[in-house]
This record gives structure tokens, C-alpha cells and sequence, in this order.
């Protein structure tokens, strides 16, 4: 069935420190996988997205890896900030029930600690 | 440009009302998905509509209904309303035609069901 694991739910760091979320997809066929940060009283915003024909992608300070073999896919944040402190969703795009669906995640809180 | 914006921000309705939720997506944009955001079941699909027509659909019952217009504007229907239905409603919009493509998100609406 369509189905995105994440883990962890929770992830506290310390100012500066790395943080890093993971993500298991059940459709082999899935193509296309995205990160969202969602802010309290805001909706979802994409910080930043990869498909499936590359292994990584990078955007300053946030990186996502994917591997296809094994059927997930990692958000990494370096050099966090108290800014990045929010609700983070994955997300993998997928055919379910006669249908094409993004499915989300539960999330992850980020809290990250001056 | 602008972003997706949603209207009303809050809405509060009875059991057994029917209301109405509308998204103006972002301009150029042509496919529209709507979202159902809560604690306990986190983001779930909905529908998305594509030049006018409903082009997928998630796993909620009928009561749930949707609807384009000509310039890619949407609307959401939710009848004979349910404690359940409270949530945050989340419209999204995407710049591809072709399925898979990233999806930009509105602030949603917070219905309240009493």
C-alpha cells in the first residue's frame, strides 16, 4: 500500500550542530520526492526536492540523498539555526488506488537550541 | 508573483452544514490540489483538478467534493459536516502540467466543527 515512514518525530540539536531526518517509501516506481518546512500557523512551504534518475542534491545549508535501491531518502541541515526550528514533512510522489498522489510523512519536529 | 491564497482563513460551522473553501493559485499555475491536514491523521490528499477536470482523488468519501474554474481558481466542498471534519485545509498549486511536478502551498483554512 502507499505508505512514507519518518523518523524521527522529534530531533533537538544544539545551535550549529547537523541535523538529519529519514524517509521509507513503499512504491518502487515512486520518481519524485520533496522536503517541506511548515511553520506554526503556515502552510507547507518546499525548501527543496529530488527525483529519482539523481542520488543527491544540495542547496546551501540542506541536502537530500535518495536511494532507490533501498527505498528512502535523507534531509540533511548543516550549521542549524534557531530559524530552522519547525515542522519538517517528506513526501513521495506515487500511483495508489488508480491514482497519482503525493503522499506525506508524519513529520518531524525540529527544534533547534540556541 | 504571489502566492496560493485561500479563503477564508477560519471557519467555524455545525454538525450537519455543508461549507465551502476557496484557493486561488498561483498565477500560470493549472493543476490545483487540496489537502486535509490533522494531528492525528497528518497531511492527506484530497483531489487534484487539472484544466477544469478532477484528475485524481484520495481516500475520503463523497461528502467531500471540488471544482475548477476557467482561470485555474478552485473550490473545495465538505457536506453534512462531522466533528471529524475539523482540520486545516490546505490548497496547493503546480506549475507542471505533467504529473510529479512540485506543488506550492497556500496557508489553509481552519474549519472548526462544533
Amino acid at each position: 500500500g502507499e505508505n512514507v515512514e519518518q523518523h524521527p518525530s522529534t530531533l533537538s540539536v544544539q545551535e550549529g550542530d547537523s541535523a538529519v531526518i529519514k524517509c521509507t517509501y513503499s512504491d518502487s516506481a515512486s520518481n519524485y520526492f520533496p522536503w517541506y518546512k511548515q511553520e506554526l500557523g503556515k502552510g507547507p512551504q518546499l525548501i527543496i526536492d529530488i527525483r529519482s534518475n539523481v542520488g543527491e542534491k544540495k542547496d546551501q545549508r540542506i541536502a537530500v540523498t535518495l536511494n532507490k535501491t533501498a527505498k528512502h531518502f535523507s534531509l540533511h541541515i548543516t550549521e542549524t539555526q534557531p530559524e530552522d526550528s519547525a515542522v519538517y514533512f517528506c513526501a513521495a510522489f506515487m500511483f495508489s488506488g488508480g491514482y497519482n498522489k503525493l503522499i506525506f510523512g508524519a513529520g518531524t519536529r525540529l527544534a533547534v537550541h540556541p | 508573483k504571489a502566492g496560493v491564497t485561500q479563503t477564508p482563513r477560519y471557519l467555524i460551522k455545525t454538525r450537519g452544514q455543508q461549507v465551502t473553501l476557496s484557493c486561488s493559485p498561483i498565477s500560470g499555475h493549472r493543476s490545483v490540489s487540496w489537502y486535509q491536514q490533522t494531528p492525528g491523521q497528518g497531511l492527506q490528499f484530497l483531489f487534484e483538478y487539472f484544466s477544469e477536470t478532477q484528475r485524481n482523488k484520495g481516500n475520503f468519501p463523497g461528502r467531500f467534493s471540488g471544482r475548477q474554474f476557467s482561470n485555474s481558481r478552485s473550490e473545495m466542498n465538505v457536506s453534512t459536516l462531522e466533528l471529524g471534519d475539523s482540520a486545516l485545509y490546505l490548497c496547493a498549486s503546480s506549475p507542471s502540467d505533467s504529473l510529479g511536478g512540485e506543488q506550492y502551498f497556500g496557508p489553509g483554512t481552519r474549519l472548526t466543527v462544533t
